[in-house]
């Protein structure tokens, strides 16, 4: 199986700033890789889908990069609705595996 | 636009087998470019994904869940199940459903809201 970590696990911000939250798995997993927003009692959100692609309707300050077996999401410029915890998910074999989370909190 | 919602008890005994529709709308299930999947996450931890059907009827499961885990679908009413037997207060959850986009890349989108599954003895 496929073991994804992130980091930071949380990471304090101020409105305004670039925030980049790494991914990295265990094994190359070449673009097979998506981020989730999660917001407290809320469904995930795709925000990125094989590693670069942004989802329809999801604003053009997020943005996703990396191959192989790291990744990162950059936000280039925080606003308030994006405090929330962001996760990675591969999808290059079953079973499907997700990263344990960054929490993104206001500083 | 295409929206799933979860149904089912919300406490199961332990031993017992959880039971939770999906019901889809806004769209059609029999979609050969979807497959449909459960994943849940536990109070305070990662999702773990659970597994996930196709409307013909093919499945895979996660190995960790598989020897208790069916996943079906109804066509006629456009909803797909999940049975996950003998539970454990380890499978307290959020158990959620989602859209499994079939592409070179696949994806979960949408999900639904999620429904909180809790084990008691």
């Amino acid at each position: 199986d496929i073991q994804m970590t992130q980091s930071p696990s949380s990471l304090s911000a101020s409105v305004g700033d670039r925030v980049t939250i790494t991914c990295r798995a265990s094994q190359s997993i070449s673009s097979y890789l998506n981020w989730y927003q999660q917001k407290p009692g809320k469904a995930p959100k795709l925000l990125i889908y094989a590693a670069s692609s942004l989802q329809s309707g999801v604003p053009s300050r997020f943005s996703g990069s990396g191959s192989g077996t790291d990744f990162t999401l950059t936000i280039s410029s925080l606003q308030p609705e994006d405090f929330a915890t962001y996760s990675c998910q591969q999808s290059y074999s079953t079973p499907y595996s997700f990263g344990p989370g960054t929490k993104l909190e206001v500083k | 636009q295409l929206q799933l919602q979860e149904s089912g008890p919300g406490l199961v005994k332990s031993s017992k087998t959880l039971s939770l529709t999906c019901t889809v709308s806004g769209g059609s299930i029999s979609s050969s470019s979807n497959y449909w999947g459960w994943l849940r996450q536990p109070p305070g931890k990662g999702l773990e994904w659970i597994g996930s059907i196709h409307y013909s009827g093919s499945t895979y499961y996660n190995p960790s869940l598989k020897s208790r885990v069916t996943i079906s679908v109804d066509t006629s009413k456009n909803q797909f199940s999940l049975n996950l037997s003998s539970v454990t207060a380890a499978d307290t959850a959020v158990y959620y459903c989602a859209r499994e986009v079939l592409s070179d890349y696949n994806w979960f989108d949408p999900w639904g809201q999620g429904t909180l599954v809790t084990v008691s003895s």
